[in-house]
């Protein structure tokens, strides 16, 4: 089955900094590329996805990029602002309706005043 | 639209108690997914449901957890008997036929002592 591994586990950046959060993922079937936020005492919350038909996708200060050979996807923040701070999940799927989503481990990033 | 509804948001019970979670998905949405989180082991699907009906329960960790949804509007989750292990944040999350992501719940914080 799918396997998600997401780098690093925590992370700090200064306050306007960049933040780049990696994945890997296993199963080469893989197609649909979700991103996940989850503040203190929330459930998770979608803020980005990204389908196999394309490279990056950008949305204001969030961009995700993809690659298919390398089997690996990556999430970027520009000029980090406080409300930054949460945990972030990476997960792959088939998109098939009947295909669970697989979650990596989680980025804790912290921005730094 | 009131989101995915869950309840109770914090729950701590005696060992060998019966706990019972619930969970409202948002309208319209057909599939219905249970999540656990630990510090541990991060987000662990442990159910889901397409049409009121389990497709997948390969994640549901012993005999011990069941759940149900017996309507579209409604599914529980429960515990019988509880273990001090079973302490975690479960997750209830809903999705519409169109779209691949979840909606997740605010989740239960259950403590068994």
């Amino acid at each position: 089955g799918e396997n998600v591994e997401q780098h690093p586990s925590t992370l700090s950046v200064q306050e306007g900094d960049s933040a780049v959060i990696k994945c890997t993922y296993s199963d080469s079937a893989s197609n649909y590329f979700p991103w996940y936020k989850q503040e203190l005492g929330k459930g998770p919350q979608l803020i980005i996805d990204i389908r196999s038909n394309v490279g990056e996708k950008k949305d204001q200060r969030i961009a995700v990029t993809l690659n298919k050979t390398a089997k690996h996807f990556s999430l970027h923040i520009t000029e980090t602002q406080p409300e930054d701070s949460a945990v972030y999940f990476c997960a792959a799927s088939k998109a098939n309706r009947d295909d669970k989503i697989i979650f990596g481990k989680g980025t804790r990033l912290h921005i730094l005043p | 639209d009131a989101g995915v509804i869950q309840s109770p948001r914090h729950e701590v019970t005696e060992m060998g108690q019966e706990v019972t979670l619930r969970c409202k998905p948002i309208s319209g949405h057909d599939y219905l997914f249970w999540y656990r989180q630990t510090m541990m082991r991060g987000l662990e699907l442990l159910i889901y449901f397409n049409n009121n009906v389990p497709i997948d329960d390969s994640g549901m960790p012993e005999d011990r957890f069941s759940a149900k949804m017996p309507n579209a509007s409604f599914s529980t989750l429960k515990i019988q008997p509880s273990e001090p292990r079973d302490s975690a944040v479960y997750f209830c999350a809903s999705s519409f036929p169109e779209l691949y992501g979840y909606t997740f719940g605010s989740g239960t914080r259950l403590t068994v002592v």
